[in-house]
Order: structure tokens, then C-alpha cells, then sequence
């Protein structure tokens, strides 16, 4: 099946700082999404994003698609930023929507 | 703002018992999935539901797990004689389509003792 890998896997913050978290995907894709997993387990949806570029706020994505891979930005940094964030994709022609997540990258925002 | 709900937020079962962690999809959405976390670890893909019918469902959805959709819109995934190792956080998320955004519900964390 296809393998989901995030980078890095931990990543330490001091507030205002910016940072690039990674996600590689190994066959083409149809969906690919970012969540955010706050302290009390909700996964919080940040971009759909299967390619192209999007924006939102201090964060923003890019999917290169034909490279297989996706880049999460997080700019000023804010300890409410602090948590798991989790790529998850859904294989190309999947008419199911299945999606298979990553690791996950655990960051940590420090005041 | 549309949302996938979930109840019950916790829940607390005797190994042995059955258990019944419900959902209510976004009401547009027509393709519905369960997903479970075992703490610390990555959310893995259980089943995903269309037309009335499983349309995918991983290796750990044996016959101790059973999804319905009793009504227009609940969705339930059933859990016959827990065990200790289906202790986790469960998802139900729901699409309006296949390779569309999955929502998520908030979650209902089991423990199985």
C-alpha cells in the first residue's frame, strides 16, 4: 500500500519562529490533507490540499503532486500552535476516500 | 458551520462487553468512515461506508466490528465482546465525496478494562 512519511518527527519552537514540516507520499494521490491534532485528541482540518498551493493565516501548504510531496508552513509561531500535525492521503483512482495517515510531527511552542 | 458529531465523548467498558460509539455525518455527505488511534500512535483507516455498504475495510475490522447507518442520519460502529487492545481514540469522519475533504468528529475515547 502506500507509505506516508513525515518529517521531522519532533520539532521544538520558541514562539515567533517559523517552520517547515514535510510530508512524502509514495504513489500518486487524489486527496491529501493536514490536520492538526490539538491536547484534547480533536484532528483539526487545515488544508485539502491534493495539489497546488493554499493559504490561511500564518500557515500555508504546497503539493507537488508529480514529485509526491506536500510542505506545511507555519509562520510567527503561537504556543496554541503546540501539537501533532498529521498528513493523511487517499491513493489515486481510490473510490473509497480511504485515507492512510502518517506518523505525524509533534511540535512543541515554547513561550 | 457543518460537523461531524460523536458520542460518547468517553467510554468506559468491561472487557468482554459490547459497545456502540455513534455519529452523526455532515447531512450532504454521502461517504462515511470510522478511524481509531491507539495513544501515541498514528490514525488508522477501519471502514469506510457507502450506499448503504462497507466499501473498503482494513485488516482490523474482523468480525468483532460492524458499522451500520440505522437512519438518515446516524452512523454506528458496533464492538462485539471488547478487548483490552481496542482501548483508543475512534473517529468518524464523512465526504460528500470519495477523493473529497474528510471531516472529522471530535472523537469518543474508549477504555476497555
Amino acid at each position: 500500500g502506500i507509505q506516508v512519511e513525515q518529517s521531522p518527527p519532533d520539532l521544538i519552537l520558541q514562539e515567533g519562529a517559523n517552520s517547515t514540516l514535510r510530508c512524502n507520499f509514495s504513489d500518486s494521490v487524489n486527496n491529501l490533507q493536514w490536520f492538526h491534532q490539538n491536547p484534547w485528541g480533536q484532528l483539526i482540518n487545515l488544508f485539502y490540499i491534493p495539489s497546488g498551493t493554499k493559504q490561511n493565516g500564518r500557515l500555508s501548504a504546497t503539493t507537488v503532486a508529480t514529485e509526491r510531496y506536500s510542505l506545511l508552513y507555519i509562520s510567527s509561531s503561537q504556543t496554541t500552535d503546540s501539537g501533532v500535525y498529521f498528513c493523511a492521503v487517499a491513493r489515486g483512482f481510490s473510490n473509497t476516500g480511504k485515507l492512510i495517515f502518517g506518523q505525524g510531527t509533534t511540535l512543541q511552542v515554547k513561550p | 458551520e457543518p460537523e461531524v458529531t460523536q458520542t460518547p465523548s468517553h467510554q468506559v467498558t468491561q472487557m468482554g462487553q459490547e459497545v456502540i460509539l455513534r455519529c452523526v455525518p455532515i447531512s450532504n455527505h454521502l461517504y462515511f468512515y470510522w478511524y481509531r488511534q491507539i495513544l501515541g500512535q498514528k490514525v488508522e483507516f477501519l471502514v469506510s461506508f457507502y450506499n448503504n455498504e462497507i466499501s473498503e475495510k482494513s485488516e482490523i475490522f474482523d468480525d468483532q466490528f460492524s458499522v451500520e447507518r440505522p437512519d438518515g442520519s446516524n452512523f454506528t460502529l458496533k464492538i462485539r465482546s471488547t478487548k483490552l487492545e481496542d482501548s483508543a481514540m475512534y473517529f468518524c469522519a464523512s465526504s460528500g465525496r470519495a477523493a473529497t475533504e474528510a471531516f472529522f468528529g471530535q472523537g469518543t475515547r474508549l477504555t476497555v478494562v
